[in-house]
């Protein structure tokens, strides 16, 4: 079925340092792929998107790409700040019908 | 611009009870999908609305229902209610194919 493997499951960067989260889809048909961040108790944002029809996509420190033929797309967050600390969500989506998220990445960046 | 809008944030219910929550959507937005996240995994897919008709379902069973009423809000409604619904229910919001989700800060339910 339908499936999106996101990984590190954790990750911790000094800070200043780069991050980056790695997802992994399923469906060859999936055309639209978004990056949520969760602070605790909060509601998901929407940080950045990438079309199929795009390879990179970057905003400022953050940047998406795609590799359609290996079904991978990563999230790169550059120059880390304490504020970037949060839980990353990967998903993949035909359009926008049912979203398929990663089970998520625990960042943490040490001061 | 009031965003997507949850109610209750928080409800605490007994097993074998009914629930029903309610969304209201970004304005502008004309498609509502309703997601289910358990402590520390990703949201899951429950369903989504769209011209007051579900238009796509996840694995979630026939106690889960919902509705989508003219005004595009909408509402889920759990029967019979297990200790494993407890979780907390997001709602999202969007429009045709143009815009990714806008969530709403969703309801924690606690079924004891």
């Amino acid at each position: 079925g339908e499936n999106v493997e996101q990984h590190p499951s954790t990750l911790s960067v000094q800070e200043g340092d780069s991050a980056v989260i790695k997802c992994t889809y399923s469906d060859s048909a999936s055309n639209y792929f978004p990056w949520y961040k969760q602070e605790l108790g909060k509601r998901p944002q929407l940080i950045i998107d990438i079309r199929s029809n795009v390879g990179e996509k970057k905003d400022q420190r953050i940047a998406v790409t795609l590799n359609k033929t290996a079904k991978h797309f990563s999230l790169h967050i550059t120059e880390t700040q304490p504020e970037d600390s949060a839980v990353y969500f990967c998903a993949a989506s035909k359009g926008t019908y049912k979203y398929i998220f990663g089970t998520g990445t625990r960042l943490k960046v040490l001061a | 611009d009031a965003g997507v809008t949850q109610s209750p944030t928080h409800l605490i219910k007994t097993r074998g009870q009914q629930v029903t929550l309610r969304c209201s959507p970004k304005s502008g937005h004309d498609t509502v999908s309703w997601y289910q996240q358990a402590l520390g995994q990703g949201p899951q897919f429950i369903f989504q609305y769209y011209e007051e008709e579900e238009r796509q379902r996840g694995n979630f069973p026939d106690r889960f229902s919902g509705h989508q009423f003219p005004n595009y809000s909408s509402e889920l409604n759990v029967n019979a209610l297990l200790l494993g619904d407890s979780a907390l229910y997001l709602c999202a919001s969007s429009r045709g194919q143009g815009d990714g989700y806008t969530f709403g800060s969703g309801t924690r339910l606690t079924v004891v």
